[in-house]
């Protein structure tokens, strides 16, 4: 079945330690994303990328790097450089086109900070 | 500024209510879309509509019912005999053509459906 793959779907990390985050989807979409999701507020963008070899920063880009060097893969690394990196991290895909297209989610990582 | 506005933080209905939830968006351009997702406690987002700036046609899929209102920049959700599995985050989103298609989401609305 065609989808949005995240892992893990738990991890802890001690304070100053990088740690990645992994997306993969096999629909064929071009554009994938990553968001951030605290408790209470809705989702903030990372990350996206409209193609490979390309991403542009969000709202909320410092402290997280990301790559893209295949249409399925969209890892996101978690800097120790982000100040309050515990929270829960979607990934999403979408075809992009003339006509705007609803985000597939995956799963969700949550990611705590001990 | 907000784009989308959920003014419901969290809502609590009984077995077989209608509950409405509200969405207010803000933008201005003249092509855009609006999204609604249902986020349960397994975390993924799950779509449920699409409806783009030029349809202002209320939609209605079983129990759900989406009504668009551009004069009053709105798009509501209403869920209709609710149940228990409808517990659930909701989110109204809006996308813009001129913004490159980027996503705004609101910040959610908490349904719980008590048996």
């Amino acid at each position: 079945d065609g989808g949005i793959t995240q892992s893990p779907k738990y991890l802890f990390r001690k304070e100053g330690q990088n740690v990645t985050l992994s997306c993969e989807q096999n629909l064929n979409h071009d554009a994938m994303y990553w968001y951030r999701q605290d408790p209470g507020q809705g989702l903030r963008l990372i990350y996206y990328s409209q193609i490979v070899n390309d991403f542009q920063k969000g709202d909320i880009a410092e402290g997280y790097s990301v790559s893209r060097e295949k249409k399925e893969s969209f890892p996101l690394t978690v800097t120790s450089a982000q100040k309050n990196p515990t929270a829960f991290y979607l990934c999403a895909s979408r075809l992009e086109g003339v006509w705007t297209g609803e985000l597939f989610f995956g799963e969700g990582s949550r990611l705590t900070v001990l | 500024a907000q784009k989308v506005t959920q003014a419901q933080t969290e809502i609590s209905v009984v077995e077989k209510e209608d509950v409405t939830l509200d969405c207010v968006y803000e933008t201005r351009d003249t092509t855009y879309y609006l999204f609604w997702y249902k986020q349960p406690p397994s975390g993924e987002l799950v779509f449920l509509i699409r409806r783009n700036s030029f349809d202002e046609q209320n939609e209605i899929s079983g129990r759900y019912s989406w009504n668009f209102q551009k004069s009053t920049s709105s798009f509501n959700f209403t869920i209709t005999a609710s149940q228990v599995v409808d517990s659930a985050v909701y989110f109204c989103a809006l996308s813009e053509v001129n913004t490159g298609n980027q996503f705004y989401f609101g910040t959610g609305t908490s349904l719980t459906v008590i048996p």
